[in-house]
């Protein structure tokens, strides 16, 4: 079983929310880890969106657009991205990412798509 | 404003080696604990290495193992990865970034390893 497992792919339409999910292989618990999120657009590099541990440490990449926020679903063990109000330019991957073991580890990836 | 640029990034055979540079500007980059990032044709994300401010404190990927070592150099502020032993499946585009604190990334150089 993989360490982070999220979905292939979601779709959604303009204005609508997006939540995204990166669930923890069921042996390591969510609540104890940072959760980075990544949005990379083809042909550039990631661009480092938030991270979340608990609602008192966070962090907003520099110039994130507040419509995209962290949170963490302990009953799913897994972290949450939320992208409120849709728009085309989120028309995105987005990785999740965690350090574990002495390793980091990112996701497979959520390619967003905004119909 | 902060900059990581890449370099070194070639097309190389199997077994070869080659030596990343990754240059940094617009912070202090010797606050910073590094890693390098890659990202094969089509693919994820995957880390292969970090290094603390320091230097003192290293971790690899087992994937690169024994075949890649990370350092760095504060006074010049700069990152490096040294790749022997390159391998097909090490083809990738290579990312210098900071992926515990500030969230920057570099724009990436190539490594091409074929016969």
């Amino acid at each position: 079983q993989a360490v982070l497992t999220q979905p292939s792919s979601l779709s959604a339409s303009p204005g609508a929310s997006a939540s995204l999910t990166c669930t923890l292989r069921s042996d390591i618990n969510v609540g104890t880890y940072r959760i980075y999120w990544y949005q990379q657009k083809p042909g550039s590099p990631p661009q480092y969106l938030l991270r979340y541990k608990s609602d008192s440490d966070k962090q907003q990449g520099s110039g994130v657009s507040s419509r995209f926020s962290g949170s963490k679903d302990a009953s799913a063990n897994a972290g949450i991205l939320l992208i409120s109000g849709l728009q085309s330019e989120d028309e995105a991957d987005y990785y999740c990412l965690i350090w574990h073991s002495d390793t980091y580890v990112f996701g497979s990836g959520t390619k967003v798509t905004v119909l | 404003e902060v900059q990581l640029v890449e370099s070194g990034g070639d097309l190389v055979q199997p077994g070869g080696s080659l030596r990343l540079s990754c240059a940094a500007s617009g912070f202090t980059f010797s606050n910073y604990g590094m890693d390098w990032v890659r990202q094969a044709p089509g693919k994820g994300l995957e880390w292969v290495a970090y290094i603390n401010k320091g230097g003192g404190s290293i971790y690899y990927a087992d994937s690169v193992k024994g075949r890649f070592t990370i350092s760095r150099d504060n006074a010049k502020n700069s990152l490096f990865l040294q790749m022997n032993s390159l391998r097909v499946e090490d083809t990738a585009v290579y990312y210098c970034a900071d992926l515990w604190d500030s969230g920057y990334w570099g724009q990436g150089t190539l490594v091409a390893v074929s016969s």
